[in-house]
């Protein structure tokens, strides 16, 4: 069956902008991560969410990001006002009976 | 936050050989989990295993919940088997994700 996808896989914006990477999870999955990760590290949780709402945000490193999920399937991940330092790449998991399924990635780079 | 150490950081095998992966928690966690990130990325999880021990093929787990530890054993080595594993575990809705052993299997 089809996985987690990720789009876009790849995303170059400059300082300042606006990006939202979208997240589509395995089919009847209700848990969904998002998670970010930088070059040499593990990746480091940002946001979980429960059917629609956003069950913990405390990963979220500043009010410039958000995320939402509107009907407990997709999930978008935005960032306001993107920062050199938010180049990274960003990992979305969707999960049943706690075992996690990843996606892709999305890299990003702020220029 | 909970501090996940993995050991070693690095690891070069000649293939066919065996390894152990070590991952120590700084606290209890939940739902410890092993995965391979792939040389392209892509993090495929290998384990869900909070206690005790499983076998998939060439590999194999072992977590002491009670000593905060999981062990990862790859036998007999193969050059897909190259990439980074990861241990992870939550407390709550975060989970929390070592630093990772990178692995090298030269044919």
């Amino acid at each position: 069956g089809a996985g987690v996808s990720q789009t876009p896989s790849n995303k170059v914006t400059e300082k300042g902008k606006y990006v939202e990477l979208r997240c589509d999870p395995i089919s009847g999955h209700t848990a969904l991560y998002w998670y970010r990760q930088s070059l040499g590290q593990g990746p480091e949780f940002l946001i979980y969410f429960q059917g629609t709402g956003a069950a913990d945000d405390s990963g979220l490193p500043n009010d410039r990001f958000f995320a939402v999920r509107p009907e407990g399937s997709v999930s978008t991940l935005k960032i306001q006002r993107t920062e050199r330092g938010d180049s990274a790449v960003y990992l979305c998991a969707s999960s049943v009976e706690e075992t996690q399924y990843f996606g892709p990635g999305t890299r990003l780079l702020v220029l | 936050g909970i501090q996940v150490e993995q050991s070693p950081p690095d690891l070069i095998l000649q293939e066919g050989a065996n390894s152990t992966l070590r991952c120590n928690f700084s606290d209890s966690v939940n739902n410890l989990q092993w995965f391979h990130q792939n040389p392209w990325g892509q993090l495929i999880n290998l384990f869900y295993i909070p206690s005790g021990t499983k076998q998939n093929g060439r590999l194999s787990a072992t977590t002491v919940a009670t000593e905060r530890y999981s062990l990862l054993y790859i036998s007999s080595s193969q050059t897909t088997d190259s990439g980074v594993y990861f241990c992870a575990g939550n407390t709550g809705n975060q989970f929390y994700f070592g630093t990772g052993t990178s692995l090298t299997v030269i044919p």
